[in-house]
Parts: structure tokens; C-alpha cells; sequence
């Protein structure tokens, strides 16, 4: 089974500001199969970004993804009130397995 | 639009069976896999497992296989997630969710969950 390790585990930082998110997998995985997350309070994970770095339909432009192999990165680049959250990794190439989550939380 | 609607939330017993669905509409139901994803009380995402509406072949996480059976009525675009004996530990929250885009089918859409909690 693959495995998901994101870090930090909590992210706080101000409005305005960048986010940079890590995912790293325990065994080398395609591109085509890295996805993000957003879980708010309360309600049900949200696709953002798929295959790596494709944006989900709706996700505004300060989202992006990228990466390879092993190593994944989520970075948001100007902080909104509605980005704090809780953020997972997923890769789907070999079964499916979810990162254990970054909460982004307001400094 | 594309909807997954789930059953309501729970209370149950331990040692007590339970079945949750996960109604699909708006998509072609029997093309696409629907998955199962446990959240444990604070806690992350986990994949149980996912079932193919077509053919009922199933695929379990080495964490679920044998805890929980995953199974879909295709004439009502239905899929269930079903337990003989619950246990404490199976308090959660549920989601089911597919993926329809043909390059690898992330989890675009899901459902609004499932609270089941278990308690004697």
C-alpha cells in the first residue's frame, strides 16, 4: 500500500499570504494520479486539483499543484478567509490512499 | 446534475447490523465506480473501498476487507455499505463519492455523509 505523509500537520499563516502545502509518497507515483482536497467544517471533502496539477471545474486560479515522483506540493498564493481548512493528498494510480491532512489555520 | 444523495444518520448498538446507501443521479451509474471514505471523529480520510455498478467487482483496503461489505442495486442506482456486527470504533462519518472524469476518476463528486454512531 502506498502511503500518504503530508506536512506540516498545521499551517498557520495570515490572509494574503502563500501557502505551501507537502505530500510525499513512500513509493514513487505517476503524475496522472496526485490529487488535492479541501475539507471544510463540517461538510464534504472538495476535488481542487487532480493528475498533479489540473485544476477541478470552479476551483479559482490560486490554486496549483505540482511535483513528481515522490515529492507533491499544493501552494495557494494569496490566502483567502474561505482557505482555511483541512487539505489531503490522494494518490489513485495504485488502489487509493489519502494523505493524513494539513489543517491551514488562521495566524 | 450530478447527485449523490445518503441515507440518514444512525444509532446503534454494538454488535448490531447496519446498511447505508448512497443514491446516485444526474450520471450514467453504471459507468462509473462508487467509492466509500471513512473521517473518525477529528481524524483524516480514509478509502475503504469501491465497487464497479456494472458488475458488482469490488475492491477493499486492506483495512476494510472483511469488516464491511460494499454492494449496489443498479436498477435503483443505489450503492450500500453494510455491517453484520457493529463496534464502537465504527463511529463515523461516511461518504460515498465517484469519478467521472476518464483521466484516473479523482473523487469530484461525493455525498453529504452518513453519521453512524455506535454506543451501547
Amino acid at each position: 500500500e502506498i502511503v500518504l505523509t503530508q506536512s506540516p500537520g498545521t499551517l498557520s499563516l495570515s490572509p494574503g499570504e502563500r501557502a505551501t502545502l507537502s505530500c510525499r509518497a513512500s513509493q514513487s507515483i505517476s503524475t496522472d494520479y496526485l490529487a488535492w482536497y479541501q475539507q471544510r467544517p463540517g461538510q464534504a471533502p472538495r476535488l481542487l486539483v487532480y493528475g498533479t496539477s489540473t485544476r477541478a471545474t470552479g476551483i479559482p486560479d490560486r490554486f496549483s499543484g505540482s511535483g513528481s515522483g515522490t515529492d507533491f506540493t499544493l501552494t495557494i498564493s494569496r490566502l483567502e478567509s474561505e482557505d482555511f481548512a483541512v487539505y489531503y493528498c490522494q494518490q489513485y494510480g495504485y488502489s487509493r490512499t489519502f494523505g493524513q491532512g494539513t489543517k491551514l489555520e488562521i495566524k | 446534475e450530478v447527485q449523490l444523495e445518503q441515507s440518514g444518520a444512525e444509532v446503534k448498538k454494538p454488535g448490531e447490523s447496519l446498511r447505508i446507501s448512497c443514491k446516485a443521479s444526474g450520471y450514467n451509474f453504471k459507468n462509473y465506480w462508487i467509492n466509500w471514505v471513512r473521517q473518525m471523529p477529528g481524524k483524516g480520510l480514509e478509502w475503504m473501498g469501491r465497487i464497479d455498478p456494472s458488475d458488482s467487482y469490488t475492491d477493499y483496503s486492506p483495512s476494510f476487507q472483511g469488516h464491511v461489505a460494499i454492494s449496489v442495486d443498479k436498477s435503483i442506482n443505489t450503492a450500500y455499505l453494510q455491517w453484520s456486527s457493529l463496534k464502537a470504533s465504527d463511529t463515523a462519518m461516511y461518504y460515498c463519492a465517484t469519478g467521472l472524469d476518464s483521466s484516473g476518476f479523482p473523487f469530484d463528486y461525493w455525498g453529504q455523509g452518513t453519521l453512524v454512531t455506535v454506543s451501547s
